[in-house]
């Protein structure tokens, strides 16, 4: 099956610094990519859609210069959570969208945790 | 806005027990997906369903789409202590994206 891999797959970081997360969907292009952000026991809550050359589309409330996102290929989009604060610190899940005939179909990576001192 | 509601948020169940977990959405939908989260893992999609009425079965687990396309429900027979984690339903948002139910948490009893 299509495989997302996620990079790394957990981070500590001090206060005010940035830390970059990449998505990469390994044996299928993927114009499409998900970052969602998990709370302990809550459903993924989706914070941008990520667009293959294009700027990406982010959910309400979602801040976007402080959570830049690249899609500069059809393998590989980049989350950089910018001056993260220990508010930021959660599970970053990002999904990659294979289309197949009519089914689009989003195959989740395996999740960043990210800690923030 | 369009929300999908899934229920129980927890289940407990002795091993050997039947689970059944819920989603309604507000609008029709075009297919539902469901996925399984293990304990500290990531979401593993499992099914997607599209038709209107259909039932789905991957060995213990059954999966089935209502016929106005509004509801949908996993039945796992026998539960085993693998079968532990958080299922996920989830429906199309716009031409892209899923909107998520909460969860429904099993958990096997000691």
């Amino acid at each position: 099956g299509a495989v997302v891999s996620q990079h790394p797959s957990w981070v500590i970081c001090k206060s005010g610094t940035s830390v970059k997360i990449e998505c990469r969907s390994l044996d299928f292009q993927a114009t499409t990519m998900f970052w969602y952000r998990q709370f302990p026991k809550q459903s993924l809550m989706l914070m941008a859609t990520s667009n293959e050359g294009s700027k990406a589309t982010y959910e309400q409330g979602v801040e976007k210069d402080k959570f830049l996102i690249n899609h500069a290929s059809l393998t590989l989009s980049t989350l950089t959570v910018t001056s993260a604060h220990p508010e930021d610190s959660s599970f970053y899940i990002c999904s990659a969208q294979q289309t197949s005939g009519s089914t689009d179909t989003q195959y989740f990576g395996p999740g960043t945790r990210l800690t923030v001192l | 806005g369009q929300q999908v509601m899934q229920i129980p948020q927890y289940q407990h169940v002795q091993e050997g027990e039947d689970f059944t977990t819920y989603c309604n959405s507000s609008t029709t939908l075009s297919n539902i997906q469901w996925y399984k989260q293990r304990p500290g893992g990531h979401p593993v999609f499992l099914i997607q369903l599209v038709k209107s009425g259909e039932v789905k079965k991957q060995k213990r687990l059954t999966f089935q789409f209502g016929e106005a396309k509004k509801n949908s429900s996993l039945h796992i027979t026998a539960t085993q202590t693998t079968d532990v984690g958080t299922y996920f339903c989830a429906g199309p948002y716009s031409n892209y994206q899923l909107i998520w139910g909460a969860g429904t948490k099993l958990i096997i009893k000691p």
